[in-house]
């Protein structure tokens, strides 16, 4: 059945190395969304992608990148230049005519 | 620029009992509003939306909400409260429409007492 699936759920990584998290949907949406969650923040926009090879930066895109070279994937890569990496990263779709984004289930990284 | 304001970071309501959880929105066009949940180490789930059509917005799980226009805002609520309904809740607000960003308040985290 459709959905967005978000792999690993659990990732643990050393300070200083790079880490790709993964995005896939089969919902055939145009957009796709990645988000930071703190506790008590909410969710912060990282980057965006409403077509495949574009992309534009969010409110908090320091430190992070991501490509679109597939409708169905949106990779976001945590480089070693985001100071503060731990946290739990949810991506998103969206479709034509839909208002509302539909959410993976995340990835919790933890950088030590 | 748009935003939202959830006051408050947690409520407690007895099982039973109603449920209001609060949303005000900041937005320099006619917004489209959306309420999410979050159970523990999950994504998000949408509960309702509102999108310029009918005021009173029903959602899933009993839960509805209503576009104040006048008071920006749009509550959320539910006449009684189960066990199940403790997660946490995001108000997001849109400007674009379709395909286009959100923006989320900060989020309450709903307990129920038994």
């Amino acid at each position: 059945d459709g959905g967005i699936t978000q792999s690993p759920k659990y990732l643990f990584r050393k300070e200083g190395q790079n880490v790709t998290l993964s995005c896939e949907q089969n919902l055939n949406h145009d957009a796709m969304y990645w988000y930071r969650q703190d506790p008590g923040q909410g969710l912060r926009l990282i980057y965006y992608s409403q077509i495949v090879n574009d992309f534009q930066k969010g409110d908090i895109a320091e430190g992070y990148s991501v490509s679109r070279e597939k409708k169905e994937s949106f990779p976001l890569t945590v480089t070693s230049a985001q100071k503060n990496p731990t946290a739990f990263y949810l991506c998103a779709s969206s479709g034509p005519g839909f208002y509302e984004q539909y959410f993976g289930p995340g990835t919790r990284l933890t950088v030590t | 620029a748009q935003s939202v304001t959830q006051l408050g970071s947690h409520v407690s309501v007895s099982e039973g009992a109603l449920v209001l959880l609060r949303c005000n929105y900041s937005s320099s066009v006619p917004p489209y509003l959306f309420w999410y949940v979050q159970y523990p180490n999950q994504g998000l789930q949408l509960l309702l939306k509102y999108t310029s059509a009918a005021t009173l917005v029903k959602g899933i799980n009993g839960f509805e909400a209503e576009f104040k226009k006048s008071e920006t805002s749009f509550h959320l609520t539910k006449p009684s409260a189960h066990m199940s309904d403790a997660a946490e809740y995001f108000c997001a607000v849109s400007e674009s429409g379709a395909n286009s960003k959100l923006t989320f308040g900060k989020g309450i985290t709903l307990s129920v007492r038994p």
